[in-house]
């Protein structure tokens, strides 16, 4: 079945360090791919997101690109802020189109 | 405009019981879907509504049904809980059930089952 995976946490950095979030997916097709941010106490928050081969979601200094030929979806921001501190889940859109499947998340913690 | 919200915020109960938990859509809005949070993980689908009829199950016990209402609404129930049943149990709201429809989340309900 279709299913995410992403880099373990916590990954912890200073302010303006540059941010990689690794992110695969396994999927019937062509599906859309999601990053969402949860801050502490809070639902989750669409980030950025991707509906096709090679596009590039961004918003808010993040970016990630869709990578087809090895099934990716990696997080990136070039420098990060305290503010940015949440966890951080990629998802995929099922075929069906009924269900955003989710990876387990990743917790980033930027210090100043 | 209002987002999605449910209620209630918190709730405790015990082995044995059942739970009713509530959503309301942003307005315009008329497909729902519910999804489970256990601490450390990501969401896991539970259902999607779509004008009141289900569209999508995930694999979950038949311990869990819900359903949605003229308003577009939706309660979801979960009977005789288990431990481990404890979660955040959240809901969004999407205006179509089709990929590019993007789907916002409310705050979610989070249960404790002792």
């Amino acid at each position: 079945g279709d299913s995410v995976t992403q880099m373990e946490g916590p990954v912890t950095l200073s302010e303006e360090a540059f941010l990689t979030i690794n992110c695969t997916y396994t999927a019937t097709g062509y599906p859309s791919l999601f990053w969402y941010v949860q801050y502490p106490g809070e639902g989750l928050q669409l980030l950025l997101k991707a509906t096709k081969a090679d596009d590039k979601g961004s918003n808010k200094g993040f970016e990630a690109t869709y990578r087809k030929e090895t099934t990716s979806f990696h997080l990136e921001k070039g420098s990060v802020q305290v503010s940015d501190s949440a966890v951080y889940f990629c998802a995929l859109r099922n075929q069906a189109g009924t269900a955003l499947i989710f990876g387990k998340g990743t917790t980033l913690s930027v210090s100043s | 405009d209002a987002g999605v919200t449910q209620s209630p915020t918190h709730l405790i109960k015990t082995r044995g019981q059942q739970v009713t938990l509530r959503c309301s859509p942003i307005s315009g809005h008329k497909s729902v879907s519910w999804y489970q949070q256990v601490l450390g993980q990501g969401p896991q689908f539970i259902f999607q509504y779509y004008e009141k009829e289900e569209r999508g199950r995930g694999n979950f016990p038949d311990r869990f049904s819900a359903r949605q209402f003229p308003n577009y609404s939706s309660e979801l129930n979960v009977n005789a809980l288990l431990l481990g049943d404890s979660a955040l149990y959240l809901c969004a709201s999407s205006s179509g059930t089709g990929a590019s429809n993007e789907q916002f989340f409310g705050p979610g309900t989070r249960l404790t089952v002792l």
